[in-house]
């Protein structure tokens, strides 16, 4: 079975830019968070998606939106780049909103010049 | 709102000797704790998670970790390290009312010498 996947693997934006990241979850499961990886630092969360409803948001500014598509696939937008926005972004899938497991794919390296 | 907290930032040990690694939390109940391991540029995988019930938990490569919720801790071990097993650890928590919402430590960075 194929696990979470993210695209793409990396990529290179300028300041004051937009990016779109993708995630595919586990099929079956209906739960999508996403999180912020600095260089260094320990994931934090940004967003957690359950049948296409934002469920709960971290700490970040409004430039962060996402969404869910009815195949429950989703996608993380990013207006305005800023250079401390270059992270690993984590996508992390579950079968129902809480009480289990996340499995996380391999991430998106963003990097803001 | 739960926190983590790894007190070692980089540990170092010799192939074939024990490893722990610390985990600290913070939460008024029970919570949901986890470790997970990431290679360079990699993203995460599971080793072991506790939800509730026996206190040890087995996890994956051979793996255990021990709740003790007089001490908040949720520390991580392994009886003999091997040379793969250098990579960066982090321990979660989930707060079983939003469990959605994964918070990590800083990491613990493991650096396995010869």
């Amino acid at each position: 079975d194929a696990g979470v996947t993210q695209s793409p693997t990396h990529l290179i934006k300028t300041r004051g830019q937009h990016v779109t990241l993708r995630c595919s979850p586990i099929s079956g499961h209906k739960s999508v968070s996403w999180y912020q990886q600095v260089l260094g630092q320990g994931p934090q969360f940004i967003f957690q998606y359950y049948e296409k409803e934002e469920r709960g948001r971290g700490n970040f500014p409004d430039r962060f939106s996402a969404r869910q598509f009815p195949n429950y696939s989703s996608e993380l937008n990013v207006n305005a780049l800023l250079l401390g926005d270059s992270a690993l972004y984590l996508c992390a899938s579950s079968m129902r909103q809480g009480g289990t497991e996340a499995f996380f794919g391999q991430g998106t390296r963003l990097t803001v010049v | 709102a739960q926190s983590v907290t790894q007190p070692d930032i980089h540990i170092t040990v010799s192939e074939g000797a024990s490893l722990e690694l610390r985990c600290n939390y913070s939460y008024g109940a029970t919570p949901y704790l986890f470790w997970y391991v990431q290679s360079p540029g990699q993203g995460l995988q599971l080793l072991l998670k506790y939800f509730s019930g026996d206190t040890l938990v087995q996890g994956i490569k051979g793996f255990e970790a021990e709740f003790k919720r007089s001490q908040s801790s949720f520390n991580l071990r392994k009886p003999s390290v091997h040379w793969s097993d250098a990579a960066e650890y982090f321990c979660a928590v989930g707060a079983p009312s939003n469990d959605y919402k994964l918070s990590f430590g800083a990491g613990t960075t493991v650096t396995v010498r010869a």
